[in-house]
């Protein structure tokens, strides 16, 4: 079975702190896992995505892999209350006809 | 105008009707996709398509069909409605090659 799994939350960061959210996936074989942004009653944003072989930095957001461990992580540095959102994470799996598989998601909200 | 487009935005039906969802885009996409969002569960794939022959099933298609009746349009429907398919639904599109999913701004649909 394809799992994505993210804690829930909710996770409450001071504007200007580094925000770190975190998401474990089950297959070995995924090659690309990406980040989305989804405000209170809006659709998922892409904000960035990464393959196996290496962490991406775009902006205040950096997605880096550990692949040992089997888990992505998103960092937002100095965070702003527009932050505040649902930042769900995906996973592409290959085996499954490049189906895309979302964790429940992580809410964060920034404090002014 | 919006790129993705989905009708209609909202819906309320009783148990055992028959309901079409739809969903447009003018991306010129060749992929297309119908994910349902539950509070706790997340994104969950329910069908997707490659092109206007190509219709796949995702990972909770029972009770559900599709039809891509051409590259712009892919419909959903819930032939005998039920509770348990109350749900925020969304449709996404994606080009070949890219990785990068544009979802639509859903449907909320409640089943009585």
């Amino acid at each position: 079975q394809k799992e994505v799994e993210q804690n829930s939350g909710p996770l409450s960061v001071p504007e200007g702190a580094i925000a770190s959210l975190n998401c474990t996936y089950s297959d070995r074989g995924s090659q690309s896992f990406f980040w989305y942004r989804q405000y209170s009653g809006k659709s998922p944003e892409l904000i960035m995505f990464i393959y196996s072989n290496g962490d991406k930095e775009d902006g205040r957001f950096t997605a880096q892999l550990n692949k040992a461990s089997q888990y992505v992580s998103l960092l937002i540095r100095d965070s702003q209350p527009s932050d505040s959102a649902t930042y769900l994470c995906a996973v592409r799996y290959p085996n499954t006809g490049n189906q895309f598989y979302f964790g429940t998601g992580t809410s964060l909200t920034v404090i002014p | 105008d919006a790129d993705v487009t989905q009708t209609p935005r909202n819906r309320i039906t009783k148990t055992g009707k028959r309901i079409m969802l739809e969903c447009s885009q003018t991306k010129g996409h060749d992929r297309m996709y119908w994910y349902r969002q539950d509070p706790g569960l997340g994104l969950r794939l329910i069908y997707y398509s490659f092109d206007v022959k190509d219709i796949n099933k995702g990972e909770i298609s029972d009770g559900y069909s599709v039809s891509r009746q051409a590259q712009a349009k892919f419909s959903l429907s819930l032939e005998s409605a039920i509770p348990n398919q109350t749900a925020l639904y969304f449709c996404a599109t994606r080009d070949r090659g890219l990785e990068t999913q544009y979802f639509g701004p859903g449907t909320r649909l409640l089943v009585l």
